[in-house]
């Protein structure tokens, strides 16, 4: 199976400023049609989990352009800028680029 | 408005089994593949399987092959997962989520249902 690995942040972040969050993939996630097989997702606390970003750098509709996806064939970031509450939750990344679908551990994101 | 409705929390025995189901409104049922992703508690999601509403066809990530069985009723445009042979380790919350904005990604999700197993 392909493994997703994301970091913790390192601190609460202040909001009006920019993060930014990692995933790495122990494959590569693009595929022979030149996409790349990557979704990032937002789990607010009690809710379910929101398509954030797929093909790792469009957005899902409705999605503020304050996020932004970019990224290799293995490794993978997710941009917020200028914070906000409402972006409080946990941050997952997916690959779809082969079966079984795999998830990264999360990254949780608090703010000052 | 696109919509899936999943059913209410379970408490169940260990040894027992559960049917979780998710009820999908606003949209073509059967044209797009549902989904179902386990969450347990303060952990990340796991991909249980999928299933092609229109055939009835599955596909299951191999650890849950033999624990998970997906069906459709396509008369109620309602998908069903059954879970068999409860232990605590199957104590989680589970999602239906389908793609259907997009091929690429699950960008509709259920509430979830959370299933306890307890004696």
């Amino acid at each position: 199976d392909i493994v997703i690995t994301q970091d913790e942040l390192s601190n609460p972040v202040t909001s009006g400023e920019s993060v930014s969050i990692s995933c790495r993939s122990s494959k590569s996630l693009l595929y022979k049609d030149g996409k790349t097989y990557l979704n990032w997702f937002l789990q607010r606390p009690g809710q379910s989990p929101q398509l954030l970003i797929y093909l790792m750098s469009t957005r899902a509709s409705g999605v503020s352009d304050r996020f932004s996806g970019s990224g290799s064939g293995t490794d993978f970031t997710l941009e917020i800028s200028r914070v906000k509450a409402e972006d409080v939750g946990v941050y997952y990344c997916q690959q779809l680029v082969e079966y079984p679908l795999t998830f990264g551990a999360g990254t949780k994101l608090e703010l000052k | 408005e696109i919509q899936l409705q999943q059913s209410g929390p379970e408490l169940v025995k260990p040894g027992a089994s559960v049917k979780v189901s998710c009820k999908a409104s606003g949209y073509a049922f059967t044209s797009y593949n549902m989904y179902w992703v386990k969450q347990s508690h303060g952990k990340s999601l796991e991909w249980i399987g999928y299933i092609d509403p229109y055939n009835g066809g599955t596909s299951y990530n191999q650890k849950f092959k033999g624990k998970a069985t997906l069906t459709v009723d396509k008369s109620s445009s309602t998908a069903y997962m059954h879970l068999n042979s409860l232990t605590s380790e199957d104590s989680a919350v589970y999602y239906c989520a389908s793609t259907i904005g997009t091929i690429y990604a699950m960008d509709y999700w259920g509430q979830g249902t959370s299933v306890t197993v307890s004696s």
